[in-house]
């Protein structure tokens, strides 16, 4: 069965970092491309950010830009997002999330989020 | 960017009905690259369909998808009580890759 478990969030006041984490199982992990999504407080999906597989494509909303990072272990099936310069409007669930494929750019997994608030 | 437009934000329906939902992207998307997505109230998005129209693993034939270009629709034959929902369709052929603001299916 497919699984991802996101960690690392919780609240931190306007300006400060945080460190998301998703573990993968279920699945060959460096086989798929994996993104971010982010869903605000009673608002729709907003992608954050893709990896490919072998982590040499990398691509980010403008809205994240030049603040977060996103990574993998292929040797620990994880996925992290670094976030730098948190803003309020970061606050949100972040929904760690499999490509359907090496380089693709479909999402056809979810795992079940993880929150981050932003205090300002 | 391509932004798409989801109609109507909500719709109020019984069991039983059929449901059209409409998804319109400002440009078109390339290679009909549109998928649909189901979420419930505190769960994940679950993939209905990819390519507009091909069902993904599990999904009930009373759903559908179609469309071409910049415009698509996901159609429930009838409605079950487990398909009241927040539907969001997807575009995947540009990036930024962007999401629709949701239609909401509620019970009437």
């Amino acid at each position: 069965e497919v699984q991802m478990v996101e960690s690392g969030g919780g609240l931190v006041q306007s300006g400060e970092s945080l460190r998301l984490s998703c573990a993968a199982s279920g699945f060959t992990f460096s086989s798929f491309s994996m993104n971010w999504v982010r869903q605000a407080p009673g608002k729709g999906l907003e992608w954050v950010s893709f990896i490919n597989s072998i982590g040499d494509k990398i691509d980010y909303a403008d809205s994240v830009k030049g603040r977060f990072t996103i990574s993998r272990d292929n040797g620990k099936n994880s996925l992290y997002l670094q976030m730098n310069s948190l803003r309020a409007e970061d606050t949100a669930v972040y929904y760690c999330a499999r490509g359907s494929g090496a380089g693709h750019w479909l999402i056809d997994y979810w795992g079940q989020g993880t929150l981050v608030t932003v205090s300002s | 960017e391509i932004v798409l437009t989801q109609s109507p934000g909500t719709l109020s329906l019984s069991p039983g009905e059929r449901a059209t939902l409409s998804c319109r992207a400002s440009q078109s998307v390339g290679n009909n690259f549109l998928a649909w997505y189901q979420q419930k109230p505190g769960q994940a998005p679950r993939l209905l369909f990819y390519g507009s129209s091909t069902r993904a693993t599990g999904i009930p034939d009373r759903f559908s998808g179609s469309g071409s270009g910049a415009d698509f629709t996901l159609t429930i034959s009838r409605l079950e009580p487990e398909d009241f929902a927040v539907y969001y369709c997807q575009q995947y052929s540009h990036s930024p890759r962007t999401f629709g603001q949701g239609t909401k299916v509620e019970i009437k």
